[in-house]
């Protein structure tokens, strides 16, 4: 089945820096999605690309929609503590219509 | 704005028993999901639906059940809890279940203990 794969697996980063992730897929997605999950709860959706090479923004987060449908990236821009968290990307499996995850980046931000 | 709502919040159990995850959603979603997570495994779908009376398996259905009397309750049962059922459990659902589009919200998450 698909599987995605995501990079870096962990970051730790310097209050102020500017992080990227990524996340590439064997298949075409037709949806990128990417989440947050601070721990002890649930994941956050924080963005969602319907379109190849869409662009999309929610605060200082950017995500983008590879132009090949096989990858998207996620951008943080100016991190904060806050920021800190397991995010992942994820999308539907055009073939089964269920969710498939990616490994998940670990995020740290040191003040 | 509830979203989804799990409960119990977390429980611990002893083996053998007989538990029921809850989840309730608002949002008038067609599709739902259960999904354990466990640490270096990441999310792995337990039993789906796409719509009221229908439920489907996931990757590892073995020793749960589900059903889907209505649109928005979608309980987890399991009917007699090992030790391996240990686990973070979360429900999630999406507006239709037959797409290769749209947007995936979680629960809270339910953190169950097996002894």
């Amino acid at each position: 089945g698909q599987q995605l794969n995501q990079s870096p697996q962990s970051m730790f980063i310097q209050e102020g820096e500017d992080v990227s992730m990524n996340c590439t897929s064997s298949s075409i997605f037709n949806t990128w999605l990417w989440y947050k999950q601070e721990p002890g709860e649930g994941p956050v959706l924080l963005i969602a690309l319907y379109k190849a090479g869409e662009l999309t923004s929610n605060g200082r987060l950017t995500a983008q929609f590879g132009i090949t449908r096989k990858d998207s990236f996620l951008n943080i821009s100016a991190s904060i503590p806050s920021d800190v968290g397991i995010y992942f990307c994820a999308g539907p499996d055009s073939g089964t219509y269920k969710y498939i995850f990616g490994t998940g980046t670990r995020l740290k931000v040191l003040a | 704005i509830a979203g989804i709502t799990q409960a119990p919040t977390s429980q611990i159990l002893a083996a053998g028993r007989r538990m029921t995850l809850r989840c309730t959603q608002d949002m008038r979603h067609n599709a739902m999901y259960w999904y354990r997570q466990d640490l270096g495994l990441g999310l792995r779908l337990i039993h789906y639906s796409n719509t009221a009376g229908t439920t489907g398996k996931g990757e590892v259905p073995d020793g749960y059940s589900v059903s889907r009397a209505n649109t928005d309750d979608f309980p987890l049962t399991l009917a007699s809890a090992v030790p391996s059922q240990t686990s973070v459990y979360f429900c999630a659902s999406s507006e239709e279940g037959s797409s290769d589009t749209g947007e995936l919200f979680f629960g809270e998450g339910s953190r169950l203990t097996v002894l």
